[in-house]
């Protein structure tokens, strides 16, 4: 059963500050998800992520992929109030099939 | 264009009733998935259709069933609704035998009470 973790659950920043959310998985899969959900709305699409080494990049937000470590890591760079959000990984271990979410990490950007 | 579409967007019933969820799907998506988020979690998978028939399916009783139609748009229904069934219901939208990624409605938020 595909499982997928990330870290921390919980962030605290400051504005202006950079942080990197960690999200590990435990099987192979073909594509991996960054979602952003603020409080009683439902998903945004950040970034899908295709194979090993890939990078995106939006605004003050990058995101990377390592297959083989089963790992991929959203980065947040000089951080703003508007930043403040729920941000969940999905992992899709073929393609078409369901996506596994992880427990999110809700990001508090402070003045 | 629009995108997937979901209704209510509320909805409030009693333990033990039966609720209906909708959705339409984005302009040319021919598959779609339910997933159920409980408040503070991550959204779980509940099942996809394709051709009107379920594709796949989680770990979640047969109370919850659901349909597709001709046109794409789905129904997720669920019977002998708990309090546990309280929570977000989002329905994404996709395209098979492409690498679309999945589109997210707004969600139905379902309070059982």
């Amino acid at each position: 059963e595909l499982k997928v973790e990330q870290n921390p659950l919980f962030l605290s920043m400051q504005e202006g500050k950079n942080y990197t959310i960690y999200c590990n998985y435990s099987t192979t899969s073909d594509r991996l998800y960054w979602y952003r959900q603020d409080p009683g709305k439902s998903l945004e699409s950040l970034f899908v992520l295709l194979s090993n080494g890939a990078v995106k990049q939006e605004g003050r937000l990058m995101a990377s992929l390592d297959t083989k470590a089963r790992l991929s890591t959203l980065h947040i760079t000089a951080a703003v109030h508007d930043l403040s959000a729920t941000y969940f990984c999905a992992v899709e271990e073929t393609s078409g099939s369901r996506l596994t979410f992880g427990e999110g990490t809700q990001l508090t950007v402070n003045p | 264009d629009a995108g997937v579409t979901q209704s209510p967007t509320h909805l409030i019933k009693t333990r033990g009733q039966q609720v209906t969820l909708r959705c339409s799907p984005k302009s040319g998506h021919d598959t779609v998935s339910w997933y159920q988020q409980a408040l503070g979690q991550g959204p779980q998978f509940i099942f996809q259709y394709y051709e009107e028939e379920e594709r796949q399916r989680g770990n979640f009783p047969d109370r919850f069933s659901g349909h597709q139609f001709p046109n794409y748009s789905s129904e997720l229904n669920v019977n002998a609704l708990l309090l546990g069934d309280s929570a977000l219901y989002l329905c994404a939208s996709s395209l098979a035998g492409f690498n679309s990624p999945l589109h997210f409605g707004n969600g139905t938020r379902l309070t059982v009470t």
